[in-house]
């Protein structure tokens, strides 16, 4: 079974450039979540959707972040304009409902 | 509000010798306390959870609400018990918002 996957792997880009990162969650998830992991920090929540809803995203910078989950499937996090302070690694996971969440391997973006 | 914290953001141990991660919760319900755990060069994965009261790869946990812990157990470790090891929290009623701590790096030695 293929997992929660995510593109791109890695980012490199100057500040106030934008930036997108995409999630294909498990087939059949309907939860899915978005954490922001800085250096030497645990996963941090920027956003869940149950299905095509988001339903927090009390932590998400609307300022220059926002995010979308089309079709209650895929998901896309858009970052614009990227600041120096957003380098970190972005990842996805997704669940069933409530229980284990299920990680994709990340994004990671350096912002130069 | 939810938080958790770990104490420790490294600990080494030898192979065989007991270990033990700490993790400490705030919250004023009545919490899901999991350990993630992620491998060198792979994805975050579960551990274990506290409502099923297994053992895991020979690792245990129990939720001890007096002293609002859950700290993670293993007896003898062993070398591929080397990684970054993540306590989270999920209060019931808050959805399925699940709160992580900074993260306890174990490495085993030999």
């Amino acid at each position: 079974e293929a997992g929660v996957v995510q593109s791109p792997r890695y980012k490199i880009i100057e500040k106030k450039q934008p930036v997108a990162f995409w999630c294909n969650p498990i087939s059949g998830h309907n939860t899915l979540y978005w954490y922001l992991q800085n250096l030497g920090q645990g996963p941090e929540l920027l956003i869940r959707y149950e299905n095509e809803e988001a339903v927090d995203d009390s932590q998400l910078p609307k300022d220059r972040f926002s995010a979308e989950r089309l079709k209650g499937v895929d998901s896309t996090l858009k970052i614009q304009p990227a600041e120096l302070g957003d380098s970190a690694v972005y990842l996805c996971a997704s669940s069933p409902g409530a229980g284990e969440l299920f990680f994709g391997e990340g994004s990671r973006l350096t912002v130069l | 509000a939810q938080r958790v914290t770990q104490p420790e953001k490294l600990l080494s141990v030898f192979k065989g010798a007991p270990v033990e991660l700490k993790c400490n919760y705030s919250y004023s319900g009545s919490p899901e306390l999991f350990w993630y755990v992620q491998y060198s060069r792979q994805r975050l994965q579960l551990l274990l959870r506290h409502i099923s009261r297994e053992s895991i790869k020979g690792f245990t946990a129990d939720l001890n609400k007096g002293e609002t812990s859950f700290h993670l157990k293993k007896p003898f470790a062993q070398e591929e018990d080397s990684a970054m090891y993540y306590c989270a929290l999920k209060g019931r009623g808050g959805g399925n918002k699940l709160t992580f701590g900074t993260g306890t790096q174990l490495k085993v030695e030999l």
